[in-house]
């Protein structure tokens, strides 16, 4: 039930495009995206709500295609801030219940 | 600048004995849920309450993890008795009421370490 994000890990020059993608076996209400820093909490970063919307935040946005149940993040012109794991957190109903994904390690280096 | 407190951040403690976790939500958040994060499970949901009323706790084990609401202000995790494999760092987070489609604000969390 837990949602498969790809790759597991990244690593970034500073100004380098990735795209982060989490996979869910089962029918999707929304996607949060969240990301945690070592030794940090997770912090929100976007909400997709089923309808196929692109959400931005900054340089990043994301995208969510209810039918193949997956949604994936885009971090455009990386910043060494943009370090961290990322967790996509999926919600099957409108519960407020989330279940996080694996989780995508990412570094940026200058 | 709200934010979820969370008490104590880091606690050692030998097998058996019990552990006491709290938390402060943002006040006005009617929406709390714990968390336990470890490298092996990653960040899994143990329980979670709406209005301090448990929605769910399908993830705790039961036979030792309790949490409660005493109150809109409180909430705690205890674990009695404890195993090293409780080591972890648990998370809480709370939540607006629903229509600001439940961003999940988490607080700093708990190391606890079980020797």
């Amino acid at each position: 039930q837990q949602p498969v994000q790809s790759p597991q890990a990244v690593i970034l020059r500073e100004g380098e495009d990735a795209v982060i993608n989490c996979s869910s076996s089962k029918a999707l209400y929304s996607v949060h995206w969240y990301r945690q820093k070592h030794g940090e909490a997770p912090v929100f970063l976007m909400i997709l709500l089923k309808g196929g919307e692109q959400k931005g935040h900054e340089k990043i946005s994301a995208s969510f295609n209810e039918k193949k149940q997956q949604s994936s993040l885009y971090l455009t012109a990386s910043q060494l801030s943009y370090s961290g794991t990322y967790f996509c957190g999926t919600e099957l109903g409108n519960t407020d219940k989330l279940i996080f994904g694996t989780g995508t390690r990412l570094q940026v280096f200058p | 600048d709200a934010r979820v407190t969370q008490t104590p951040r880091h606690k050692v403690t030998e097998m058996g004995q019990e552990v006491t976790m709290r938390c402060q939500p943002i006040l006005g958040h009617n929406t709390v849920f714990w968390y336990r994060q470890t490298m092996m499970q990653g960040l899994e949901l143990l329980a979670y309450f709406r209005n301090r009323a448990p929605l769910d706790d399908s993830g705790m084990p039961k036979d030792r993890f309790s949490a409660e609401m005493p109150d809109a202000t409180l909430a705690t995790l205890k674990i009695q008795p404890s195993e090293p494999r409780d080591s972890a760092v648990y998370f809480c987070a709370s939540g607006p009421p629903t229509g600001a489609k439940n961003i999940q604000y988490f607080g700093a969390g708990t190391r606890l370490s079980v020797l």
